[in-house]
């Protein structure tokens, strides 16, 4: 069975300090996997997405992703986190066919 | 702004009652996914519409129906509400019918269930 697993499903980070929010996904085929990210009330914006180009996956607002297909890993680091970086973040996978599967969300906080 | 919109944005209701939430997909976008998220069972793809026809199905149940019109926005049918309906109600739209992976989702629209 296809599904995503997000480690930790909350995170604090001093401000300027490395973010690093873990997922790993299951799947017997290569995958398109994806990071969203979710402000209150609002709905999920696109952060990056992997399908299969470059394992080193660069989105916006600082983030990046490394596919690493060995570890079955899809983990997100900043390199300096800011004070609005604080949100929900999903993982999530999409292997054939047309359904995405969503982890259960980090919650990450910047603490000043 | 996603360019996927949805209403209403909120809506409260009561215990056996049907409420119609609809969204209007990104233009261009022939793809319409339905969401359900709430606190206990996180994100769960409910269903998706692909140029007025139904292409996937997730975890919708029989209460729930989704159609997508000719101009492709879609609505999403909630009947004999129960109080574990409460959640924000998510659509997305994509370009095509998933061969092109990503989503773009709406605001959400949440519902409460009294």
């Amino acid at each position: 069975a296809q599904s995503v697993t997000q480690l930790g499903s909350h995170v604090s980070v001093s401000e300027g300090a490395l973010v690093l929010l873990r997922c790993n996904y299951s799947s017997s085929v290569p995958p398109y996997l994806f990071w969203y990210v979710q402000y209150p009330n609002q709905g999920l914006q696109l952060l990056l997405k992997y399908t299969s180009a470059a394992t080193l996956v660069k989105g916006i607002n600082g983030f990046e992703a490394e596919f690493k297909k060995s570890e079955t890993s899809f983990h997100l680091t900043k390199p300096s986190a800011h004070m609005s970086d604080a949100a929900e973040y999903f993982c999530a996978v999409r292997i054939t066919g047309n359904q995405f599967y969503f982890g259960t969300g980090t919650s990450l906080t910047v603490i000043p | 702004d996603s360019g996927v919109t949805q209403t209403p944005k909120h809506l409260i209701t009561a215990t056996g009652q049907r409420v119609t939430l609809r969204c209007s997909p990104r233009s261009g976008d022939l793809s319409v996914y339905w969401y359900q998220q709430s606190l206990d069972q996180g994100l769960q793809f409910l269903i998706q519409y692909y140029n007025g026809e139904e292409r996937a199905k997730g975890n919708i149940l029989e209460r729930f129906s989704a159609q997508q019109f000719p101009d492709l926005h879609s609505e999403l049918n909630l009947s004999s509400l129960e109080l574990g309906d409460s959640a924000l109600y998510f659509c997305a739209s994509s370009v095509g019918d998933g061969t092109i992976p990503e989503q773009f989702f709406g605001p959400g629209t949440r519902l409460t269930v009294l």
